[in-house]
């Protein structure tokens, strides 16, 4: 089975940078089949992409993040992370990690199947 | 890139059938089969109800079902039970191989 569980600090102090990290059990995060995804949810509101990355490295951002987002993959920890620079209170949120499926039986999709429970980070000083 | 839309709520009554709508663009729903939909109860993380529009994971009640047609896809929740009361989100693959989420559904069980 399949796990992801966040870690990281849960509060960060406006203009500094958040960074959180994604730890994957029960399956490889180097398999071609999957991207590795963050997508945050402020409180009482809708999941925002942030972005994701491929075992290649490649990455693909949020424009609206994307000059502030940095996620980097640690295959020897089976770990991805993620970095966002300039925080201010709009970005608190729980942020969550997830694998999407981007392969099945050679056949190209895309969807969201293991999430992890989600973290919250708060920007406050 | 913009929110896919969604009602922000659909109530029904144990037994009906209810559906929530997801509309976006011909950069996202619209040209694409790549649409999803997920579940979220409050304080858990979201879980996986449908794929390609209208593919079920396994363990998923076949109560739930989808379609598309145009820029908009729907979630079709038949026999309401207590237990769907839940918030629904759609996402959708986007031209600029990003994704995006819709701006979610609060079904209520009444």
């Amino acid at each position: 089975q399949v796990q992801l569980q966040e870690s990281g600090p849960g509060l960060v102090k406006p203009s500094q940078t958040l960074s959180l990290t994604c730890t994957v059990s029960g399956g490889s995060i180097s398999s071609g089949s999957y991207y590795w995804s963050w997508i945050r949810q402020p409180a009482g509101k809708g999941l925002e992409w942030i972005g994701r990355i491929y075992t290649s490295g490649s990455t693909n951002y949020n424009p609206s993040l994307k000059s502030r987002v940095t996620i980097s993959l640690d295959t020897s920890k089976n770990q991805f992370s993620l970095k966002l620079s300039s925080v201010t209170a709009a970005d608190t949120a729980v942020y969550y990690c997830a694998r999407e499926v981007v392969v099945v039986a050679a056949t190209q999709t895309y969807y969201f199947d293991y999430w992890g429970q989600g973290t919250l980070v708060t920007v406050s000083s | 890139q913009s929110a896919l839309t969604q009602p922000a709520s659909v109530s029904g009554s144990p037994g009906q059938s209810i559906t929530i709508s997801c509309t976006g663009t011909s950069s996202d729903v619209g040209n694409y089969n790549y649409v999803s939909w997920y579940q979220q109860h409050p304080g858990k993380a979201p879980k996986l109800i449908i794929y390609e529009v209208s593919k079920r994971p396994s363990g998923v009640s076949n109560r739930f079902s989808g379609s598309k047609s145009g820029n908009t896809a729907s979630l079709t929740i038949s026999g309401l039970q207590a237990e769907d009361e839940a918030d629904y989100y759609c996402s959708s693959y986007t031209s600029s191989s990003t994704r995006v989420f819709g701006t979610g559904t609060k079904v209520t069980v009444l």
